[in-house]
This record gives structure tokens, sequence and C-alpha cells, in this order.
């Protein structure tokens, strides 16, 4: 299947500053990209959806302010939380959507474990 | 809106005991359905999809599920499951139009023991 890093994979920082967070389809395109949050023990909460070459679309309850996104290419989106602060610790995921004619599938990557001090 | 559930919070089986996981969605239109798999420690892996065609679906590792359209169910089976089968499984929809996000169920752990 296709594959999707990201980077870091693990992230401490001080309360305050900001953290970005790099996902990449490694051997395809994605025009599409979404990032999610896992709280321990439950499901993949949505935060936004990426679309390259244009602005992101955030969940209701997502503050776009401090969630920034970026899809500069078809290969690359970052999720930078501004700000962090303790409450923003959490797992956050993304994913590529790999498009092959009219079926779609999304491939994620192995997650960031961002842990706010 | 549309929404999955996944009837089984937690399931416990011993090696060999075939394995029944529920998953039903809502959404009146045409759906794509997915199930994934966590293992500890693991990122999200794709263990199965249906697009359409035969709605029994075949995916890796011994894992089948089938769509039944008129009962909104995508339920994952295997016949005999191993202790490397312990995992969270997550059911998935989206609507069938580009772009769309997918939903999640919660989730179900399966653990297997020895």
């Amino acid at each position: 299947g296709a594959v999707v890093s990201q980077h870091p994979s693990w992230v401490i920082c001080k309360s305050g500053t900001s953290v970005k967070i790099e996902c990449r389809s490694l051997d395809f395109q994605a025009t599409t990209m979404f990032w999610y949050r896992q709280f321990p023990k439950q499901s993949l909460m949505l935060m936004a959806t990426s679309n390259e070459g244009s602005k992101a679309t955030y969940e209701q309850g997502v503050e776009k302010d401090k969630f920034l996104i970026n899809h500069a290419s078809l290969t690359l989106s970052t999720l930078t939380v501004t700000s962090a602060h303790p409450e923003d610790s959490s797992f956050y995921i993304c994913s590529a959507r790999d498009l092959q004619g009219d079926q779609e599938t999304q491939y994620f990557g192995p997650g960031t474990r961002l842990l706010v001090l | 809106a549309q929404s999955v559930s996944q009837h089984n919070h937690h399931v416990i089986l011993s090696e060999a005991a075939s394995l029944e996981l529920g998953c039903n969605y809502s959404y009146g239109g045409t759906v794509n359905l997915f199930w994934y798999v966590q293992y500890p420690g693991q990122h999200l892996q794709l263990l199965l999809k249906y697009f359409s065609g035969d709605p029994l679906v075949k995916g890796i590792k011994g894992f089948e599920a089938e769509f039944i359209k008129s009962k909104f169910s995508f339920n994952l089976r295997k016949p005999s499951v191993q202790w490397s089968d312990t995992a969270e499984y997550f059911c998935a929809v989206n609507a069938m139009q580009a772009g769309t996000a997918l939903i999640f169920g919660k989730g179900t752990t399966l653990s297997v023991s020895s």
C-alpha cells in the first residue's frame, strides 16, 4: 500500500511555543490530506481537510488560528500548533487521499505525539 | 449526517476462535467502506475496503468483510484469530464524493489470548 510519513514522531515543548508537524505522501501525490486527533483509547477525530493550493477546511470547534495548515505541494501538508498549551497534548495523525480513478483510499501516517509542558 | 457505530467495545477471544466485529453506518447515499487496524504502538493500517462489486471483500491477514446494503452493515470477520491479531479495529465510511472525509466508528479492541 501507499506510504505516508509524519515528522516528528515525538515532540515535547514548553507552553506557549509553536510546533510544526509534517505529513508527506512518499509514493503518490495527494491533493487532499486530512488531520486527525486521537485521544487515548478513543477513535480519531477529524480536525481539518487540507487541500493542495487552497485553504484548509476546519471541522466545527477546531480553531483555525490555533491549528494552521499549509498544503503547499502534492506530497506535503503541515500542521502548526501555535502557542501550544497542555490541553493541546495529544496524538496527531494525518492521512493522505490516494485517488485511483473514482476510488479513493486514505492512507495514514504513523502519528505525532505532542506533549506540552 | 453520516455516522458509524461499532457495537462491540472490547472483544476477548482465545486463539483459533472465530471473529465477527459489527459495523453499521447511517447515510442514505452510496458509500465507500473501510476497515482499519491499529496494532499496539503502531499506526493505522488498511485491512480492506469496499467500493463496489462483490459485497464480500477479502483483505490482508485472512480478514474479510461483507457489505449488506439493506442492513447498512459492513461486518468484519476472520475464521480463526491469532494472538497477533490483538489490536484496535476501526470501521470507517465516506460518501462517494471526491474529497469527503472518513467518518470513523469508535473502534473495537480485540484481545486474543494464546
